[in-house]
């Protein structure tokens, strides 16, 4: 297993587009985690799953943000409308229910132009 | 809510000199980490403390938890420009939100000779 992946590493996108992300936790990893980083800031959570279940989502996931794991596998994060203000890097991690360490993918940075 | 706080946010070293960055967070932790980012990439994480008076060294970094004083330190000693990055501490709650991380602010880390 190489580790968490996430999909495109960059998407350069016009205000107003949906853009999807794509994550692929470590395998048999049950929890899955989307935080969003702004330059110059610290990253912030957003939304976590376990297994197929979304368990809890942040103020910041306004109703323009949906996240799913439709298999308890992968997860897509999907923003529509695109803002000027949703440019960050979007980071995925997943950990398991034993050892509980959350490794992180590679982030994928979003331009919104 | 759990807050973070990481001082100083900006730290300017001379190659060979000593320094620490504190980390305090406003809640019971179960867990604390510390992480590394360079420019434009993910997290890479140093150091879990689990438990009060943990102490982990790697290298020129050592990280030392303080539960009790809701206290982190990473401390650098004899600082070189290979570790000019930011620094990141996060804490995870536990209980059933476990992996779930809240980050500080970060301490943009600059080794000049």
């Amino acid at each position: 297993d190489t580790g968490v992946s996430q999909d495109p590493r960059h998407k350069i996108t016009k205000r107003g587009q949906n853009v999807t992300f794509r994550c692929d936790p470590i395998s048999e990893h049950n929890r899955l985690y989307w935080y969003r980083q702004t330059l110059g800031q610290g990253p912030e959570f957003l939304t976590y799953f376990q297994n197929e279940a979304q368990l809890e989502k942040s103020r910041l996931l306004s109703d323009r943000f949906s996240a799913e794991r439709p298999k308890g596998s992968f997860s897509t994060l999907e923003i529509q409308r695109t803002e000027q203000g949703d440019s960050a890097m979007y980071l995925c991690a997943s950990s398991s229910g034993l050892a509980r360490e959350a490794f992180f993918g590679q982030g994928t940075r979003l331009t919104v132009v | 809510e759990l807050k973070v706080e990481q001082n100083p946010l900006f730290l300017s070293m001379q190659e060979g000199k000593n320094y620490t960055i504190y980390c305090n967070y406003s809640t019971t932790s179960d867990r604390l980490y510390w992480y590394r980012q360079d420019p434009g990439k993910s997290l890479e994480s140093l150091f879990v403390l689990l438990s009060n008076g943990a102490v982990k060294q790697e290298g020129r970094l050592m990280a030392s938890l303080d539960t009790k004083a809701r206290l982190s330190t990473l401390h650098i000693t004899a600082a070189v420009h290979d570790l000019s990055a930011t620094y990141f501490c996060a804490v995870d709650t536990g209980g059933t939100s476990y992996g779930k991380l809240t980050f500080g602010q970060g301490t943009i880390l600059t080794v000049h000779p």
